[in-house]
């Protein structure tokens, strides 16, 4: 079993519609949960992060945390042509001298005009 | 800053044939990472610096190495290039010092894209 696991889409949306991705995660000792947007041919940027279970809002973007079922979501409103890139989950295991990124399979959303 | 910046952006190789890709980073950051991004299958962690001089492997080590003499720089060598390294290549890098949490933002270059025939 893959330690994040991730819809890998491609989802297709209009212009303005609500969008959600989801990541899922079978590691409990995961203390942060980020979202990575990577525009085509270029590299992952940091969306999101969210240390503990909740909501985290900003701008369009909520990121939410489900640790008892362990399970992430993040929901993109009023989306935008310019929202249109693959999204990275990815979780870390903070501590030590590793501290190492586990990353989603990417989801892939196209946003239409 | 220009961040985090890789040469070459483009590159093809024959089976067997050596080459570095190269990455610098003016962030002054401590830890610097290499990874590589097939299709469905996200990033895979190559290597790590936890500084100047210090490396480790990561999930996908074989056939690579690296170095850090430097805080800046952290190339990749590919000894004997193979189909299987046909791949793109992403640097990125993180200032962790001191105690406490970190969320260890990991911030990446644009990238390499490497085709091995």
């Amino acid at each position: 079993q893959k330690e994040v696991e991730q819809d890998p889409g491609p989802l297709s949306v209009p212009e303005g519609a609500i969008v959600s991705l989801n990541c899922t995660y079978s590691n409990s000792a995961f203390q942060y949960f980020m979202w990575y947007r990577q525009y085509s041919r270029k590299g992952p940027e940091l969306l999101m992060y969210t240390y503990s279970s909740g909501n985290k809002e900003d701008g369009r973007f909520t990121a939410q945390v489900d640790k008892s079922s362990k399970y992430i979501s993040l929901f993109i409103r009023d989306s935008q042509p310019s929202d249109s890139a693959t999204y990275l989950c990815a979780m870390l295991h903070y501590g030590g001298a590793t501290n190492k990124l586990i990353f989603g399979t990417g989801t892939l959303l196209a946003v239409q005009p | 800053n220009a961040g985090v910046t890789q040469t070459p952006k483009f590159r093809i190789l024959k089976i067997g044939q050596s080459m570095t890709l190269q990455c610098t980073q003016d962030m002054n950051h401590n830890y610097m990472y290499w990874y590589r991004q097939d299709p469905g299958m996200g990033l895979k962690l190559i290597y790590y610096s936890v500084g100047a001089g210090i490396t480790d492997k990561g999930e996908v080590p074989n056939g690579y190495n690296v170095s850090r003499s430097t805080t800046e720089d952290f190339p990749l060598r590919l000894e004997l290039a193979a189909p299987s390294q046909t791949s793109v290549y992403f640097c990125a890098s993180s200032d962790r010092r001191g105690g406490g949490t970190s969320t260890d933002t990991q911030y990446f270059g644009p990238g390499t894209r490497l085709t091995v025939l």
